[in-house]
This record gives structure tokens, C-alpha cells and sequence, in this order.
């Protein structure tokens, strides 16, 4: 079965700590995703990668950052936790045209910075 | 601002019945897709429906999809409780690219 695996499922930090969300995906994808998941806010993009070494800023790349140096793994850093940062963070891959069928989500982060 | 918008935001049905969702959207679209969302849990890829497409059936899922009026539909026929999740439609504007998420729509479904 095809799997996106987010390493932790629940994660609290403390204010300024750097903090890593490793995501990785078993599908040979070449796309990978970061969203950010709030009440009344929708999911929001963060940053995406369409291949190694190379990231797009989404919506909202603001205090963060990410790192795709193998194709199966998308890690988001958060250079300085903040407790605005306190969200559930959902990793996405997918195939790029034509063979592109939709995302394949991980289980989610649910990450607090207090 | 979002590119899908869902109605309704809430939604509360028996077993047994059918319930439709409706989701609209601004610019043009490549495909649009439907996600459901158990509580705390991520996203799970229901249905994909291409620009081209008007309407698209997967078990007791049925899609359409209106591009003159940027709109589309999820109906799920004959409910069960364990349809009780939160669904989402999402345009793919950049072929294959990333997506687009509206706001959801909480479904409950009543035993």
C-alpha cells in the first residue's frame, strides 16, 4: 500500500526552538507538499518541491523552510518556533502531468509551540 | 482569497439518506477533486474529475462538475456513520501542480 509516513503525530516545542517535520513518501513521486491546517482557515500551502534540490514557496512561507536533498523524503524546518506556529501540518506528494492522479496525504502533524 | 468554496459548512443527515455537497470555484481548472478528512487524521483522495468531464461515479460517490458555472457536486448516496468526516474539493489550476483547497464540509451521519 502507497504510503506518505510524517514522522511524529503529536509534537509540542518550545518558543524559538528549531523545529524538523520530516515527511516521507514510498511512491517515487516527484511532487511533495507542505500545508498548514487551522480552524476556519482551510489547508494553506507552504512550500512545495517538484524534484530534488528545488522548492516553490506557497502561500505562506513565511518562518519556514525546507529541504528536499532525496526525492522520497520533504522535511519542513521552522527556523524559530513561534506559538502562532501551533498548527496541524499535513504532508502531500503526488506524480507530476500525466500520470497525475491527486495528492496521497500523510496522517498529519499536530505540532504546539508553547 | 480560496479558490473553492463549500456549501454547506455543516451538514447533518440520517443513515440511509443521501447527502450533496457543493463546491464552487473562480478560475479555470485542469481537474477538481474531492478529500475526505476523519477527525484529527489527513486527507484521503475520494474522486478526480477532469476538466473535460461532466460527471464521474466511484461506489456510492457521484461527481459532477458545471465549468460554465465554475461548480461541482459530490453526492454520496445511502450514508453510513462511518461517512462522518470532513470533505474538501480542491482545483488543480497548474496541471498537476498544487492544489487548491476550499473551506470543507463537516458531514455528520446519524445512526
Amino acid at each position: 500500500d502507497v504510503k506518505v509516513t510524517q514522522s511524529s503525530r503529536y509534537l509540542v516545542k518550545r518558543t524559538g526552538e528549531k523545529v524538523f517535520l520530516e515527511c516521507v513518501q514510498d511512491m517515487d513521486h516527484e511532487n511533495m507538499f507542505w500545508y498548514r491546517q487551522d480552524p476556519g482557515l482551510g489547508l494553506r500551502l507552504i512550500y512545495f518541491s517538484y524534484d530534488v534540490k528545488m522548492k516553490e514557496k506557497g502561500d505562506i512561507p513565511e518562518g519556514y523552510s525546507v529541504s528536499r536533498e532525496k526525492k522520497e523524503r520533504f522535511s519542513l524546518i521552522l527556523e524559530s518556533a513561534s506559538t502562532n506556529q501551533t498548527s496541524m501540518y499535513l504532508c502531500a506528494s503526488s506524480l507530476q502531468s500525466p500520470g497525475f492522479n491527486g495528492y496521497t496525504f500523510g496522517s498529519g502533524t499536530r505540532l504546539t509551540v508553547v | 482569497s480560496q479558490q473553492g468554496e463549500e456549501d454547506p459548512q455543516a451538514l447533518s443527515i440520517q443513515e440511509g439518506e443521501n447527502a450533496t455537497m457543493n463546491c464552487s470555484y473562480k478560475t479555470s481548472i485542469n481537474n477538481l477533486q474531492w478529500y475526505r478528512q476523519n477527525s484529527g487524521r489527513g486527507l484521503v483522495h475520494l474522486i478526480l474529475i477532469r476538466s473535460n468531464e461532466r460527471e464521474k461515479h466511484s461506489g456510492r460517490l457521484r461527481v459532477t462538475l458545471d465549468t460554465s458555472k465554475k461548480s461541482s457536486s459530490l453526492l454520496i448516496t445511502a450514508s453510513r456513520a462511518a461517512d462522518t468526516a470532513s470533505y474538501f474539493c480542491a482545483t488543480d489550476v497548474t496541471q498537476g501542480g498544487k492544489l487548491i483547497f476550499g473551506q470543507g464540509t463537516e458531514l455528520s451521519v446519524k445512526p
